[in-house]
C-alpha cells in the first residue's frame, strides 16, 4: 500500500492563480480531509469528505473548493491563490468510526507571491 | 468552534531528560490523541485514548485521558535526538455520519534535544 500521496511536494504560485492539489488513499477509507498548517497554529481543516460524492466545510474553507468522485481521491482546489494561503497541506484519510487514526500525507508546500 | 491549548510551545532538554507536555479544551472529548511530525513529513499518530483517567504506554511514552476529558498529557521518558520533532494533540468529539472522524488539533510543541 501506498498509503496517503499528494502531488505536488512544491508549488510557487503567483496572486490570482488557480491551482488543484492532489490526494490519493489506497486504504479505501471513508473518510478523508484536507488541513492546512501555519506556524504557531498546529493543523486547520479546510474541507472534509465522509464518502464519495459527499463534502462539507472545516475550520477555514473560504478560497478553497473540493470533491470527491472516487473513493480514492480527494482534491483540493485554490481558486484564486492569494498569499494569506502560503502554507503547508496535508491530506488524511480515515475509517470514519471512533478514534480511527487518521493517516497524513508527507505535505504540500505552497507559496503565494 | 473547539479549541485545544497545548503547552509549552517549544522545549529544550538534554538528552535523558524526562519531557511532559499537556492539552486543555473548553469542551468534551470522547477521544484523545496525540500525534509526532518530524521535519518535512506528515503527523504520525503516537497514542491514541478512549475513556476518561485512560493511561497508556507506547515504549517511552505515556500519555493519560484527563477525568473532566477536557484535558490530556504525553510524558516522554528517557529521551533522545530522534525525538526531535513537533508533538500535536487532537481530539475527538463523537463520530456523526455527517462529520465522520473530525479532528481539533493543538497548535503543538516544538521538542528539541541536546545529545
Amino acid at each position: 500500500n501506498a498509503g496517503v500521496t499528494q502531488t505536488p511536494k512544491f508549488q510557487v504560485l503567483k496572486t490570482g492563480q488557480s491551482m488543484t492539489l492532489q490526494c490519493a488513499q489506497d486504504m479505501n477509507h471513508e473518510y478523508m480531509s484536507w488541513y492546512r498548517q501555519d506556524p504557531g497554529m498546529g493543523l486547520r481543516l479546510i474541507h472534509y469528505s465522509v464518502g464519495a460524492g459527499i463534502t462539507d466545510q472545516g475550520e477555514v474553507p473560504n478560497g478553497y473548493n473540493v470533491s470527491r468522485s472516487t473513493t480514492e481521491d480527494f482534491p483540493l482546489r485554490l481558486l484564486s491563490a492569494a498569499p494569506s494561503q502560503t502554507s503547508v497541506y496535508f491530506c488524511a484519510s480515515s475509517y470514519w468510526s471512533r478514534g480511527e487514526t487518521q493517516y497524513f500525507g508527507p505535505g504540500t508546500r505552497l507559496l503565494v507571491l | 468552534g473547539q479549541q485545544l491549548n497545548q503547552s509549552p510551545q517549544s522545549m529544550f532538554i538534554q538528552e535523558g531528560e524526562d519531557v511532559s507536555m499537556n492539552c486543555t479544551s473548553s469542551s468534551i472529548f470522547n477521544t484523545w490523541l496525540w500525534y509526532k511530525q518530524d521535519p518535512g513529513e506528515g503527523p504520525v499518530l503516537l497514542i491514541a485514548l478512549y475513556k476518561a483517567g485512560e493511561l497508556t504506554s507506547n515504549g517511552r511514552l505515556t500519555a493519560q485521558f484527563g477525568i473532566t476529558r477536557k484535558d490530556s498529557f504525553l510524558n516522554i521518558s528517557a529521551s533522545i535526538p530522534s525525538d526531535v520533532g513537533i508533538y500535536f494533540c487532537a481530539g475527538q468529539l463523537e463520530v456523526q455520519e455527517t462529520s465522520g472522524s473530525r479532528l481539533t488539533f493543538g497548535e503543538g510543541t516544538q521538542l528539541t534535544v541536546n545529545p
